[in-house]
């Protein structure tokens, strides 16, 4: 099986946009997670989304949000971008709610 | 809430030596447990998960066993590799409002040197 895809690998932005990040799980999977990780901050945990549906998330700021589409890929969005919201994003799958496979992540840089 | 500390690194070692990572949890109920570990500018690859009280997780040479007494899942292996040099990450997966959601300790860099 394939596993986690993420799009794009690398990003740029500007202080004040806003950018969108995609997820592609592995095959059959239907649960997706979002957690960023900075050198300050470690790992820290963002959403999880099951069948379309957000069932926790993380203390971030309400300019992150995420959805989930029917066939399970994901997209996180963040507005109004900072420069602390530059991070490494990763996303994990997984089938059963337990065991997680993570993405290679989504280095975004934000000047 | 739930919280994952383990020991920081950095962590050298020669080929072969015996590898120790210590981590502690605090979660309340029946959490599972997890080490990962992350290559340079890769993402995070699975290593090994016990899912309850005394149980023994291994993979590749590396083992952990869940002791709930001591809230414990220290990670070993017996003779390490150049190639097991990266970042170590312990890892909660809640139960109840923590759900779903992964809580990791803050990494141990691994150096082997040959």
């Amino acid at each position: 099986k394939a596993g986690v895809t993420q799009t794009p690998r690398y990003l740029i932005k500007t202080r004040g946009q806003q950018v969108t990040l995609s997820c592609s799980p592995i095959s059959g999977h239907r649960s997706v997670s979002w957690y960023q990780q900075t050198p300050g901050q470690g790992l820290q945990f963002l959403f999880e989304y099951f069948s379309e549906t957000q069932r926790n998330k993380g203390n971030f700021p309400g300019r992150f949000s995420g959805r989930q589409f029917s066939n399970s890929r994901s997209e996180m969005n963040v507005s109004t971008l900072e420069l602390g919201d530059s991070a490494l994003y990763l996303c994990a799958s997984s089938d059963s709610g337990v065991e997680q496979y993570f993405g290679p992540g989504t280095r975004l840089t934000v000047t | 809430g739930d919280s994952v500390t383990q020991m920081e690194g950095p962590v050298t070692l020669s080929e072969e030596a015996f590898l120790t990572i210590n981590c502690t949890y605090t979660a309340t109920g029946y959490p599972s447990l997890f080490w990962y570990v992350q290559y340079p500018g890769e993402g995070l690859q699975l290593l090994l998960k016990a899912t309850k009280a005394d149980d023994k997780g291994s993979n590749k040479g590396f083992e952990a066993t869940y002791r709930k007494e001591t809230t414990s899942f220290h990670l070993e292996k017996g003779s390490v590799q150049v190639s097991d040099s990266a970042v170590y990450f312990c890892a909660l997966l809640g139960s109840g409002g923590s759900n779903y959601k992964l809580t990791f300790g803050k990494g141990t860099l691994l150096t082997v040197n040959p």
